[in-house]
């Protein structure tokens, strides 16, 4: 059972540069989530899904989009790439419940030079 | 914004040994969860307290949940390496779609 797979685990990018992190999960759940990491910090919420269509901010999402075209997949997309995005970033899943547990995967680690 | 704080910050202790790590907020959880991360992977859940005064147990691992739902700790015996990791504090339920996260408590447990 892979539950939530992100893709990359690494990327270096210049400034300015944009790319896209790959999130899939594969146990049904509407909810999806994206976090960002910093050093010695908790999860900050970027952006969030509750369907396949619809989105919503979270806490600090200025600098980032997303989609949610299908259940499984909820793309991240970094526009215009900055030094202050250096972080690790996560993507999670939950079932409909909202005390169940959040399926978090594995992470990626972004640098921005 | 329901702030949460998570004390200590940071936690360094020998195998064997004792802990109790805390988690308070100025407002009533619906529900609190304890997530463990371990370097370099995500976070995982441990365990969703949800009444007044709940105790639950995991192995080793004892979580409180406080009377007026405000406070929780988590209090771990005999710790070993294995238990190394960053422990975080999350408000949950009452029908948000959204977890908030506490800093987390950064645990190392040496041989």
């Amino acid at each position: 059972n892979a539950g939530v797979t992100q893709t990359p685990k690494f990327r270096i990018l210049k400034i300015g540069q944009s790319m896209t992190l790959q999130c899939t999960q594969d146990m049904n759940h509407n909810y999806m989530y994206w976090y960002r990491q910093d050093p010695g910090m908790g999860l900050k919420l970027i952006y969030y899904s509750v369907g396949a269509g619809i989105t919503d901010k979270g806490e600090v999402p200025n600098g980032y989009n997303v989609s949610r075209s299908t259940t499984e997949d909820f793309p991240l997309r970094l526009e215009l790439a900055a030094p202050s995005q250096t972080s690790v970033y996560f993507c999670a899943s939950r079932g409909r419940i909202s005390n169940q547990p959040q399926h978090f995967g594995d992470g990626t680690r972004l640098s921005i030079l | 914004t329901q702030l949460l704080e998570q004390s200590p910050q940071f936690l360094s202790i020998q195998e064997g040994e004792n802990l109790t790590v805390y988690c308070n907020s100025s407002s009533v959880f619906s529900s609190l969860q304890w997530y463990r991360q371990e370097p370099g992977e995500g976070p995982v859940l441990l365990v969703t307290v949800v009444t007044g005064g709940e105790v639950k147990k995991l192995k080793r691992l004892t979580f409180q949940f406080g009377d007026a739902r405000k406070d929780s700790s988590l209090h771990i015996t005999a710790a070993q390496p294995g238990d190394t990791g960053l422990y975080l504090c999350v408000r949950s339920g009452g029908g948000s779609e959204k977890l908030v996260f506490g800093k987390g408590t950064k645990l190392t447990v040496n041989p």
